[in-house]
Order: structure tokens, then C-alpha cells, then sequence
């Protein structure tokens, strides 16, 4: 156990539709970070959120948002869902930006 | 732009022998890390090991050993002694500058077998 918490687990969901998926990272970590695992494109970095700030930006599409928020824990907002979307998102978190990433268990994405 | 590459696809080992898997990478920054994660089946992703690019000595984790070899720009994962429990797919992946993002290599499959 990680010690970094998701959740869904899973989530299944209708095209045009809207998700939230939420992280909370270990106790003491101050960045988020959140990927997208697919079978196509592999594991992208989306967004890296460090103490409420937004850092970095990777290949996050204009139809996804994210946030942290005071207490630490982060949501990503998936809209407008199209099939390509499903996908499993991993949220991660590290004490320091230049320290080992520690990952959820992922929530799995499935739009139908 | 970083690159990390992981030219098997898919490995078989034995039980109880050592087995390495490659991984080679491209950045042009100084300050860089490189790190391994384990995918099982059920599909969280486990950190294994680390290795920063001022480290001299190569990282070591239990049975995990990383072999750094900076000129070649190669990371590769040494599994010593592997256990049914191994099986997974393993991803290289790499820190750059700033920190704020890993990126990762298409993974290898890896199979323990009896």
C-alpha cells in the first residue's frame, strides 16, 4: 500500500458524459501528479499540482481539469467523455518534486 | 525532448535466475533521475528503485539492483535470484530538471516460470 488513496475504483460511465475522480496523497506529500494509462498511448503525465498550484501541464486535453485543493487532496475532471477516454488515471504524490513518485491504485475509466 | 526507450516487449526467466531488463534514455539535462516501477496484474503501480544521475554508486533494493552506465545512457533493472511473484510488467521511467513529471518507457512484460 502506497498510502496514496483513490477514488472510484472503477467507473463506467456514457459518451458526453461527466466524472470526477479524486486522490488523496500520502500524509506529508505536497505534489499530485496525474497520468493516463492506455493501451494505445501508454502512461502520459496530465498535470502536476504542487501545495495548490498548478506546476506543469503534459498532454491534458482542454475537455479535462484538475485542482488541489488546501487540505492536499486533488480531483480531475474528465467532461464531454468520448470512447478514447477509458482509461485507467493514476493519481501519484511525492514530498518533493525531486523525489520518487508514489502512485494510487488507479481508477478505471471505462465510457461506453 | 526526454525519451525513454525498453526495446523487450516481453521476457521469460526462470525461477531463482537473475534476469535484467533494458532500458537506455535521451535528455540533454545535467540533473535527471531514473526510476523503476513494477505494473502486476491488478495493475497499481509499485516503485521499486531509484537512481540519480550524481549518484556514482548504482542503486540497490533488496533484489533489485539498477546498472547505471551514464555514457551509454542505460538504467537497466537487474532482478536477482526471481520469484513466481515477479511476474508483472516493469516500466523505466525518467525525471528531468524540474521535477515535474516522469516519463515513461512502453514497459516489459516479464514472466517467471517454474
Amino acid at each position: 500500500d502506497s498510502g496514496v488513496t483513490q477514488t472510484p475504483k472503477h467507473l463506467i460511465t456514457a459518451t458526453g458524459q461527466r466524472v470526477t475522480l479524486r486522490c488523496s496523497p500520502r500524509s506529508g506529500d505536497l505534489s499530485v501528479y496525474w497520468y493516463q494509462q492506455s493501451l494505445d498511448q501508454g502512461l502520459q503525465f496530465l498535470i502536476h499540482y504542487y501545495n495548490g498550484e498548478e506546476r506543469a501541464k503534459g498532454n491534458i486535453l482542454e475537455r479535462f481539469s484538475a485542482q488541489q485543493f488546501p487540505d492536499l487532496h486533488s480531483e480531475l475532471n474528465l467532461s464531454s467523455l468520448e470512447l478514447g477516454d477509458s482509461a485507467l488515471y493514476f493519481c501519484a504524490s511525492s514530498v518533493d518534486p525531486r523525489n520518487e513518485q508514489f502512485f494510487g491504485p488507479g481508477t478505471r475509466l471505462t465510457v461506453l | 525532448a526526454q525519451k525513454i526507450t525498453q526495446t523487450q516487449p516481453g521476457m521469460f526467466v526462470q525461477e531463482k535466475e537473475a534476469v535484467t531488463l533494458d532500458c537506455t534514455y535521451d535528455t540533454s539535462d545535467q540533473s535527471y533521475g531514473l526510476f523503476w516501477y513494477k505494473q502486476p496484474s491488478s495493475g497499481e503501480m509499485i516503485f521499486l528503485i531509484y537512481q540519480g544521475s550524481y549518484d556514482e554508486q548504482n542503486a540497490t533494493e533488496g533484489r533489485y539492483s539498477l546498472n547505471f552506465q551514464k555514457a551509454r545512457k542505460s538504467a537497466n533493472l537487474v532482478i536477482s535470484a526471481s520469484q513466481l511473484g515477479d511476474s508483472a510488467m516493469y516500466f523505466c521511467a525518467m525525471r528531468t530538471g524540474g521535477g515535474n513529471k516522469l516519463t515513461f518507457g512502453t514497459g516489459t512484460q516479464l514472466k517467471v516460470e517454474l
